[in-house]
């Protein structure tokens, strides 16, 4: 099982839509969690971290479920411009604390 | 959010040749700092960790006589392609971590090689 997975996509879906992405994780005892976006030829753009508790920003949820071991990414009223591939990033425990990203899942927004 | 820069953004050379990219962490430090390739339409991949003033750790199937990484200080990284070949062409991105951060990572824009 890979260490980090997402689902690919693309997810094709129309302006306004609500859109929500999964990505899970093997590592049990995983610390810290984010989302980030890149852009096509672009580098990654850390979007939000994603606490214990949830959180919100705009538009934005990201979720936490540990007993489970994933976390997701709700997009609401989805624009053409959040049109971009989101990658997952796990952050394991112990003193290196080197972030493991999952491949990626590919969004069009289309009008 | 943090910033960090990437030096050159675009680079084409000729096959046998070396080229160093730079990575800066212009407003804050960086005790370490990470090296990722990543080819069309593919995922990042990490190739080696940078820690200031020690030797990195370099991934699996990566060579690190092939690509030499220098962090000599808290705010600057270095890769150097040695003896590029067209195989090396890739969207290089350098990433810098600040130790007081929740482990977040801020991305470099990226240095695309072009190994002719």
């Amino acid at each position: 099982r890979k260490e980090v997975e997402q689902d690919p996509g693309p997810f094709n879906v129309p302006e306004g839509a609500t859109v929500a992405f999964n990505c899970t994780y093997s590592n049990s005892a995983s610390q810290s969690f984010f989302w980030y976006r890149q852009d096509c030829r672009k580098e990654p753009k850390l979007l939000m971290s994603v606490y214990s508790s949830g959180n919100e920003d705009g538009r934005f949820t990201a979720q936490l479920n540990r007993a489970s071991q994933y976390i997701s990414l709700l997009i609401r009223d989805s624009k053409l411009s959040d049109s971009a591939t989101y990658l997952c990033v796990v952050n394991p425990s112990g003193g290196s604390y080197i972030p493991t990203f999952g491949r990626g899942t590919s969004l069009i927004v289309h009008p | 959010g943090a910033v960090v820069s990437q030096h050159p953004s675009r680079v084409i050379c000729k096959s046998g040749t070396s080229v160093k990219i730079e990575c800066r962490s212009l407003d804050f430090q960086a005790t370490t700092m990470f090296w990722y390739r990543q080819f069309p339409k593919q995922s990042l991949m990490l190739m080696a960790t940078s820690n200031e003033g020690s030797k990195a750790t370099y991934e699996q199937g990566v060579e690190k006589d092939k690509f030499l990484i220098n962090h000599a200080s808290l705010t600057l990284s270095t890769l150097t392609v040695t003896s590029a070949h067209p195989e090396d062409s890739s969207f290089y991105i350098c990433s810098a971590r600040e130790v007081s951060s929740q482990h977040e990572q801020f991305f470099g824009p990226g240095t695309r090689l072009t190994v002719l």
